[in-house]
This record gives C-alpha cells, structure tokens and sequence, in this order.
C-alpha cells in the first residue's frame, strides 16, 4: 500500500513559534502538496512540489514555506504561527501523469494558541 | 483558477435508497475525475476515478461524466449508513503533468436507518 505518513496528528503550538510539519511518502512519487482545510473553505492548495528542490506556490503560501531535500519527504514550515493557522493540514503525494489522484496522509491537526 | 462545484448539502437518504453526488467544473480541457471520500476526522480517501464519457461502475459506486456539460456525478446504490461522510469531486489540471488537482468543498451525506 501507499504510504504517506504525517508526523504528528495533532500539535499545540504558541502564537510566534516556529512550526515544522513533516511528511514522507513511500512510493517514489514525483510531486507532493501540502493543503490546509478549513470547515466551509473545503481544501486549499499552501504549496506543492514536483520534483526535488523544486516548490511552487499554492493558492494561500503567505505565511508558509517548504522544503524538499530528499524525493520522499516535503516539510511545511509556519515561520512565526499564529493563530489563523489552527487548521487541519493535509499532505498528499501523486506520480508524474495525475491518472491516479493523490493519496493522502492521515492529517495533523494544528492548534495555534 | 479552475471552480469546481458540488451540490450544496447535507444530503440525506433512508438506508437501501440511491444517492446522487453531483459535481460541474469550469475547464472544458480537465482531463482527470476523481470522487474522495473522507468521513469525519479523517482525511479523503480515493474511491472512484474516471476518464472517459459515460459510466464507470465499481460495486455500490458509479462514476459518470458527460465532458460536454462539463459534469461528473456519483451514484451510490443501496445505501448503508457506513456511507455517511463528505464527497469531494476533483478534476486535474489542464494537460499538466504535475498532478495538480482542484477540488469542490464537498458534499455531507447522511444516510439514516
């Protein structure tokens, strides 16, 4: 089975802290994303990878960087959090060609205090 | 940026009787469909993809997509209350090879005993 793994489920962070979420995925996928969902906003795209070093810009990156040193593994990084970060963050993996949709990681519940 | 619109929920049906899940998207050019379902707490899980006008059936599950009206739908038949969750349609970006989809917010079905 695909695996793509969040590091934590949930996290408490503080208001100015700098936040490190990770994410690793097993199957040798070329591109990688990182949403946020929110209730009524649905999934919104922070930013996305496809390929090593290599990140483009989502739809809401403000507030938010990435890092992708190794093909498996895509962190998203909150600068300095704050609290209109509490959001459920969901990282997703997908192969070169989108005929398989993405799988998804089980989500990290973020809560900015 | 590319809209894609679901039925306004919740949608809620009797046990044994048929949903319909509804989804049109803006880009004539979208390739890719995908239906996810994600029950609550937990993140999207892919359950059906389709690429092709008409009908694609797996078990309870049928896709259909009409490219032409720019419209795919979710059909679930005999519906049972372990089908209680929200729906995302997504389609995938215009001839991109990233994997980039676009997903509508979701429609809440609730199917009661």
């Amino acid at each position: 089975d695909v695996k793509v793994t969040q590091s934590s489920r949930y996290l408490v962070k503080r208001t100015g802290e700098k936040v490190f979420l990770e994410c690793v995925q097993d199957m040798d996928h070329e591109n990688m994303f990182w949403y946020r969902q929110d209730p009524g906003l649905g999934l919104r795209l922070i930013y996305f990878s496809y390929d090593v070093k290599m990140k483009e810009k989502g739809d809401i990156p403000e507030g938010y960087s990435v890092s992708r040193e190794k093909k498996e593994r895509f962190s998203l990084i909150l600068e300095s959090a704050s609290t209109n970060q509490t959001s459920m963050y969901l990282c997703a993996s997908s192969t070169t060609g989108q005929i398989y949709g993405y799988t998804f990681g089980s989500g990290t519940r973020l809560t900015v205090v | 940026q590319k809209e894609v619109e679901q039925n306004s929920g919740p949608l809620s049906v009797p046990e044994g009787a048929i949903a319909s899940l509804n989804c049109t998207y803006s880009d004539r050019g979208s390739q890719s469909f995908f239906w996810y379902r994600q029950y609550s707490g937990k993140s999207p899980e892919l359950i059906m993809s389709i690429y092709s006008n008409g009908d694609k059936e797996d078990g309870r599950f049928t896709a259909q997509l009409n490219k032409a009206s720019q419209y795919v739908s979710l059909l679930i038949r005999d519906s049972q209350p372990s089908d209680s969750a929200t729906y995302l349609c997504a389609i995938s970006d215009r001839g991109s090879t990233l994997g980039r989809l676009y997903f509508g917010r979701g429609t809440q079905l609730t199917v009661w005993p």
